[in-house]
């Protein structure tokens, strides 16, 4: 299965540009590149997703890199409710399972 | 936006009890998925369904079984619940496309075994 690696932590300052990186070197052409993050005592939930290019929408950016084997979730303006863990996970049609590693946990300080 | 519900929220129960964790979802998904999560710990896939009368074990290996009779119900029971089935427990679902989609999930159900 593809793996991906992230940092187990990072901090940023609130109000502030936060850029979360992903490794996923093994990818293959078929698989996307899903992030989720899951707020305290809560479920995981939907962050953005991309194939190839670069992708925005309401809650943050996706940048992936050229040659596809890293990525960066950017969150353009941190707020302490940013406060989560990130997932950086690889999906394709062949998935049977999706599996989540450990994620960045993401401090916000005040 | 998610409509996947599960319930109980919160569960505290005897060892020996027997117990079904109770997951719904009205968007009409196909594969429908189980995870438990340890305090502080990542997921761990202990169970996923492709639709009706499939059901699958995930990369845990759990003492829990699952049922989906229906496609909007996946029910996952503990026969004999022990204090080491002391976890959360996190429900999911996603359409059945190309990897492009995306999963929504519950909120989950904390379960306490005494």
């Amino acid at each position: 299965d593809a793996k991906t690696t992230q940092p187990n932590s990072m901090e940023s300052n609130e109000e502030e540009p936060v850029h979360l990186p992903c490794n996923h070197s093994t990818i293959s052409g078929t698989d996307y590149i899903h992030w989720y993050r899951q707020l305290p005592s809560q479920g995981p939930e939907y962050v953005i997703h991309g194939l190839t290019s670069n992708v925005n929408n309401r809650m943050a950016s996706l940048a992936i890199a050229e040659d596809r084997k890293s990525s960066t979730l950017i969150l353009h303006r941190a707020t302490l409710r940013d406060a989560a863990v990130y997932y950086c996970i690889l999906r394709n049609y062949r998935d049977d399972k999706i599996i989540f590693g450990k994620g960045t946990r993401l401090h916000i300080l005040p | 936006e998610a409509d996947i519900y599960q319930t109980p929220r919160y569960l505290v129960i005897g060892t020996g009890k027997k117990i079904t964790l109770e997951c719904s979802q009205t968007m009409g998904h196909d594969k429908m998925y189980w995870y438990q999560q340890d305090p502080g710990m990542e997921l761990h896939l202990i169970h996923y369904s492709y639709g009706v009368n499939s059901t699958e074990k995930g990369d845990l290996s759990s003492e829990s079984t699952v049922s989906r009779i229906r496609t909007e119900h996946f029910p996952l029971t503990l026969e004999s619940a022990r204090p080491s089935h002391t976890s959360q427990y996190l429900c999911a679902s996603s359409e059945f496309r190309q990897g492009n989609e995306k999963l929504f999930f519950g909120s989950g159900t904390q379960l306490s075994v005494l």
